[in-house]
């Protein structure tokens, strides 16, 4: 499985776009790229998932380069109830007969100020 | 609403206590996950249960002892823990494909461990 980086923590304003990074420079060619969103005492939340160019939904945008070496979580005017640890996960199911295996990170801890 | 229950949501046990936590997925997956939360650590995988089967133990003591009588529940049972085990824990479900696929997790059980 593909070892992530991303910041440990992010400060922001009600309003302003974020961008949070990751970094998995030995990801696999049939890998994808998933966020996780996590508040406190709760379970991580699935946010977005992609494998190249650009995915939107309608809380986020995931941006990957050619590269593949890096992807970018976009937050389009985040507000207080975006404080939370997101996490990129990079990995795949196993072929049929197999399970979704996710190794989640520290993650990056975005604080959101009024 | 993730469509993973779980329960309790909060217990406190002895350390010569038997416990049992149970989750219940609503969403027709076939493959069941058990993490472990402690604070200010990322989530550890502890159990996969995939087609009602155990396919992964990572390497979790005997004093956790999962249960998966069908693909709709998992059960972690629970007996003469340490105070170290004292963390949240976390059941997810997904469903099992060759393709990506998205774990589905539940709002946890906080246990504390006296």
């Amino acid at each position: 499985l593909a070892k992530t980086t991303q910041p440990i923590s992010m400060d922001s304003y009600e309003g302003q776009e974020v961008n949070i990074t990751c970094s998995h420079n030995n990801i696999a060619t049939n890998d994808y790229i998933t966020w996780y969103q996590q508040f406190p005492s709760q379970g991580p939340r699935f946010i977005i998932q992609g494998y190249k160019t650009k995915v939107t939904n309608e809380v986020a945008s995931l941006f990957i380069p050619a590269d593949r070496k890096s992807s970018t979580l976009s937050l389009p005017r985040v507000s207080l109830s975006d404080t939370a640890v997101y996490y990129c996960l990079v990995g795949r199911p196993m072929f049929s007969g197999g399970y979704n295996k996710l190794i989640f990170g520290a993650g990056t801890r975005l604080a959101v100020h009024p | 609403e993730t469509g993973v229950t779980q329960t309790p949501r909060h217990l406190v046990m002895g350390m010569t206590n038997k416990k049992s936590l149970k989750c219940e997925q609503h969403l027709g997956h076939n493959a069941m996950y058990w993490y472990k939360q402690s604070a200010k650590k990322p989530l550890e995988l502890m159990f996969v249960y995939s087609l009602e089967e155990r396919v992964e133990n990572n390497s979790v003591p005997s004093r956790f002892s999962p249960e998966c009588p069908n693909s709709s529940h998992l059960f972690l049972h629970l007996h003469t823990l340490q105070p170290e085990d004292s963390a949240l824990y976390l059941c997810a479900s997904s469903q099992e494909t060759t393709d990506t696929d998205t774990q589905y997790f539940g709002p946890g059980t906080r246990l504390t461990v006296l």
